[in-house]
């Protein structure tokens, strides 16, 4: 079965405090693994798409990284508008395009 | 804005009763995904339709069905509802197998 968690279930950084996120996967065949920002009530907002290991993307002050088993979402000098909950899903190979989610990290930047 | 749109925003109901979430995929998108957020589970998948017809279904209850119609809209239709069914309810659409973008949700409440 697919399955993702994510570490560490909460985050506290102060503003400027560079960190990153993981996210651990095992999924039969990987088609795509995607990163999520939530903010509470909302609908999640889509990051990035990661496909193979070693691939990077990055959209202002976050990177993603992906290797054969894990994720990282670095975050680097956060602001207190970076706080949100970041969620990371899993798309396997064959036929269901299925997003299998984390719990996600909810992170915190104080100013 | 994603692009995707969902009504109603809340919807507070009693235990039995049957409720219809309705969703407007974006613009040109074929594929329509179901999901529930509840505190302990996280995001969890229902189903998925494409083009009109059912492709994936999760752990989708028998008490609840959907379905896409040919302007592409789709609805999720719970019925004999349970104090369980209390979470959020998130329409997503992808164009293919590639990121899914997702509306703002419904909020079920279930007295």
């Amino acid at each position: 079965e697919d399955q993702v968690t994510q570490s560490p279930e909460a985050l506290r950084l102060q503003e400027g405090e560079s960190s990153s996120l993981n996210c651990s996967y095992t999924v039969s065949g990987l088609r795509g693994l995607f990163w999520y920002r939530q903010d509470p009530g909302k609908g999640p907002e889509f990051l990035f798409t990661l496909y193979s290991a070693g691939e990077e993307k990055e959209k202002e002050r976050l990177k993603a990284t992906l290797t054969k088993k894990e994720s990282f979402l670095h975050i680097t000098a956060p602001k207190p508008e970076d706080s949100a909950t970041y969620l990371c899903a899993v798309q396997a190979e064959g036929g269901s395009e299925k997003l299998v989610f984390g719990k996600g990290m909810k992170l915190t930047v104080n100013p | 804005d994603s692009g995707v749109t969902q009504t109603p925003k809340h919807l507070i109901t009693a235990t039995g009763q049957r409720v219809t979430l309705r969703c407007s995929p974006r613009s040109g998108d074929l594929s329509v995904y179901w999901y529930q957020q509840s505190l302990d589970q996280g995001l969890q998948f229902l189903i998925q339709y494409y083009n009109g017809e059912e492709r994936a279904k999760g752990n989708i209850l028998e008490r609840f069905s959907a379905q896409q119609f040919p302007d592409l809209h789709s609805e999720l239709n719970l019925s004999s509802l349970e104090l369980g069914d209390s979470a959020l309810y998130f329409c997503a659409s992808s164009a293919g197998a590639n990121e899914q973008f997702f509306g703002p949700g419904t909020r079920l409440t279930v007295l």
